[in-house]
């Protein structure tokens, strides 16, 4: 049982290029989420999914695209990067959505990413 | 105003010593409440929920309350291990709301 696993742990990209962050688990859980980790801000949740087929936008999805074509996986596409998406990204899984009785968040190891 | 405030700190303590950290937010509406614990350059870990009629587990102690909108964690007996950020969150419908942390360092 890996948990949440998230690819890669550091990238750097220049600006304007795209690239896609990968997050799986192999619990089973029907809802997973993005966030980014900012200094002094929190984590901001950007997408989220509660079950296949389904995502939605957080408080932050600009410059984000989702897809959750199986359960286990949730990928994050930037579609062009901007220096402003320099931040640490978490994916995360729970077996409910948040006002569901087993809403505790498993969060993956985190991607850093730097935009030049 | 942020919805959840935490003080940044850090608290620097020693091993052994008391520390209570506060959290406050701004919806009145908020649901559910937790204290999620982060080691440095690590990602966020469930410590406790919090209840309205406090609750404790082992060393830690959580308290809400609602009239004042305030949320605290209290860690006894503090061991080097304890050295991490804790991030207060919050329920409000369906979304939950991290505070931005607040850190703590035990020396020996």
């Amino acid at each position: 049982n890996a948990g949440v696993t998230q690819t890669p742990k550091f990238q750097v990209l220049k600006t304007g290029q795209s690239m896609t962050l990968q997050c799986a688990q192999d619990m089973n859980h029907e809802y997973m989420s993005w966030y980014r980790q900012d200094p002094g801000m929190g984590l901001r949740l950007i997408h989220y999914s509660v079950g296949a087929g389904i995502t939605d936008q957080g408080e932050v999805p600009n410059g984000y695209n989702v897809s959750r074509s199986t359960t286990e996986d949730f990928p994050l596409r930037l579609l062009s990067a901007a220096p402003s998406q320099t931040s640490v990204y978490f994916c995360a899984s729970s077996y409910s959505m948040p006002s569901g009785p087993y809403n505790e968040q498993f969060f993956g190891p985190g991607t850093r990413l730097t935009v030049l | 105003r942020k919805e959840v405030e935490q003080d940044p700190g850090p608290f620097n303590v020693p091993e052994g010593a008391t520390v209570a950290f506060n959290c406050t937010y701004s919806n009145s509406a908020s649901q559910s409440f937790f204290w999620y614990r982060q080691d440095c350059r690590k990602e966020p870990k469930l410590l406790m929920s919090v209840y309205s009629s406090g609750n404790e587990d082992g060393r830690f102690t959580a308290q809400l309350n609602r009239a004042s909108q305030y949320i605290s964690l209290l860690i006894r007996d503090s061991k080097l291990s304890d050295s991490a950020t804790y991030l207060c969150v919050v329920r409000n419908t369906d979304k939950l709301i991290f505070g931005t942390g607040t850190r703590l360092q035990v020396f020996p």
